[in-house]
């Protein structure tokens, strides 16, 4: 089955206490992104890779990391998580290529990380 | 950097009537508008897309039309069902090569009564 996965699903932690939640997709699909999701304020893009070893970027990268050194592959890092980080994650892929329906973006079910 | 504004962000409609929702966004280079459909609880799923070469776009129920001069794009849902109810995000994208990135609006809350 054609799918975006991510672990953990819910996650209570510290601040300060290094995490990483994990994405991967099954559909050999060139572009994949991270996304947090707040109340009244949609999806914001945190950072968005084009290919393998291609990352940039979103319009919320401040206290994240990722690496892309898989194409299926695109974990989120949380060196020193702070509680404005509390939000809801989604990892999102698509062919990334031109065509139509190659914009279609496939999201992950969602990762709730709670920051204390 | 692109800018995507949605509104209403709260909508009810009894069953049967129709909803609308509209977007305006401000890079005159977004070529690429998709519509999310987020049920309450999960993920986020594309329901209708238009690209700025055609100015209206419909499936079933629901309808995409878009405005290139004004730089607005609307969804309509007509004979709306209470499986309708969920939270819709517009976005745009400039769509082409790799420039994939989707930029959401904040979302409408659609609410359809029984």
């Amino acid at each position: 089955e054609a799918q975006v996965t991510q672990n953990p699903r819910y996650l209570i932690t510290v601040t300060g206490k290094k995490l990483t939640v994990t994405c991967s997709q099954n559909m050999n699909h060139e572009y994949m992104s991270w996304y947090r999701q707040d109340p009244g304020l949609g999806l914001r893009q945190i950072y968005y890779s084009m290919n393998v070893e291609v990352t940039d970027k979103g319009d919320v990268p401040e206290g994240y990391k990722v690496s892309r050194k898989e194409k299926r592959n695109f974990p989120l890092i949380l060196e020193s998580p702070s509680p404005n980080q509390t939000s809801l994650y989604f990892c999102a892929s698509s062919l990334g290529t031109g065509g139509p329906r190659n914009n279609e973006q496939f999201f992950g079910p969602g990762t709730r990380l709670t920051v204390l | 950097g692109e800018n995507v504004e949605q509104h209403p962000s709260t909508l009810s409609v009894q069953e049967g009537d129709s909803a609308v929702i509209k977007c305006t966004y401000s890079d005159s280079a977004s070529n690429y508008f998709p519509w999310y459909k987020q049920e309450l609880g999960k993920r986020p799923q594309l329901i209708i897309d238009i690209r700025s070469n055609v100015g209206e776009k419909k499936d079933q129920r629901i309808a995409v039309t878009l405005n290139k001069t004004a730089k607005h794009f609307s969804l309509h849902i007509t004979e709306t069902q209470p499986e309708d109810s969920a939270v819709y995000f517009c976005a745009a994208s400039k769509g082409s090569g790799g420039a994939n990135n989707l930029f959401f609006g904040t979302g409408t809350r659609l609410t359809v009564i029984p």
